[in-house]
């Protein structure tokens, strides 16, 4: 089944940590995103990058650092300089450059910081 | 700043009611618009996409949705709903320069009435 996997489902962390969220897709699609979803907020971009090497900031990326070193996977890592990082991530990805971008998501992590 | 407004935050219908959910968006040139779902418990995914031609847009499970631009808007239409359509709705802007930023709607709860 092609599709996007990420892991863990829930992740708790102590004040202090960083933490890194998985991300993997064999879509073969060439564009990544990370969003955080709060409620009542939708979704907020945090990432994306749009080919391996590459990432851009989004609109929220203060806190966030983000990899792509390999075309299927996008990790995520949480730092200690993000104040508020309890929410649900998503990731998400797209075949850019042919018409309007549908993206595919992932099942989501939710983040708990104790 | 480009963003999308989404009406309602939590709608509640009886099963065989009509369903209209508002999205209106700011941004003054030719946009990509979408609709997003997820249903509990399940992914992120696409119900519906408009980027030219008839601006009504016909999707999955018999939603539909109409783009006028002259107000800004796209909203979702579903003549009746079901039980199974208890889901949260997002809408979405991607404007149409090439880049890859996707904008969501904060979201709107729909809960169908058995």
């Amino acid at each position: 089944d092609g599709g996007i996997t990420q892991s863990p489902k829930y992740l708790f962390r102590k004040e202090g940590q960083n933490v890194t969220l998985s991300c993997e897709q064999n879509l073969n699609h060439d564009a990544m995103y990370w969003y955080r979803q709060d409620p009542g907020q939708g979704l907020r971009l945090i990432y994306y990058s749009q080919i391996v090497n590459d990432f851009q900031k989004g609109d929220i990326a203060e806190g966030y650092s983000v990899s792509r070193e390999k075309k299927e996977s996008f990790p995520l890592t949480v730092t200690s300089a993000q104040k508020n990082p309890t929410a649900f991530y998503l990731c998400a990805s797209s075949i850019p450059g042919r018409g309007p971008e549908t993206q595919y998501f992932g099942p989501g992590t939710r983040l708990l910081v104790l | 700043a480009q963003s999308v407004s989404q009406h309602n935050h939590h709608v509640i219908l009886s099963e065989a009611a009509s369903l209209e959910l508002g999205c209106n968006y700011s941004y003054g040139g030719t946009v990509n618009l979408f609709w997003y779902v997820q249903y509990p418990g399940q992914h992120l995914q696409l119900l519906l996409k408009y980027f030219s031609g008839d601006p009504l847009v016909k999707g999955i499970k018999g939603f539909e949705a109409e783009f006028i631009k002259s107000k800004f808007s796209f909203n979702l239409r579903k003549p009746s709903v079901q039980w199974s359509d208890t889901a949260e709705y997002f809408c979405a802007v991607n404007p149409n320069t090439g880049g890859f930023k996707t904008i969501f709607g904060a979201g709107t709860r729909l809960f169908v009435k058995a």
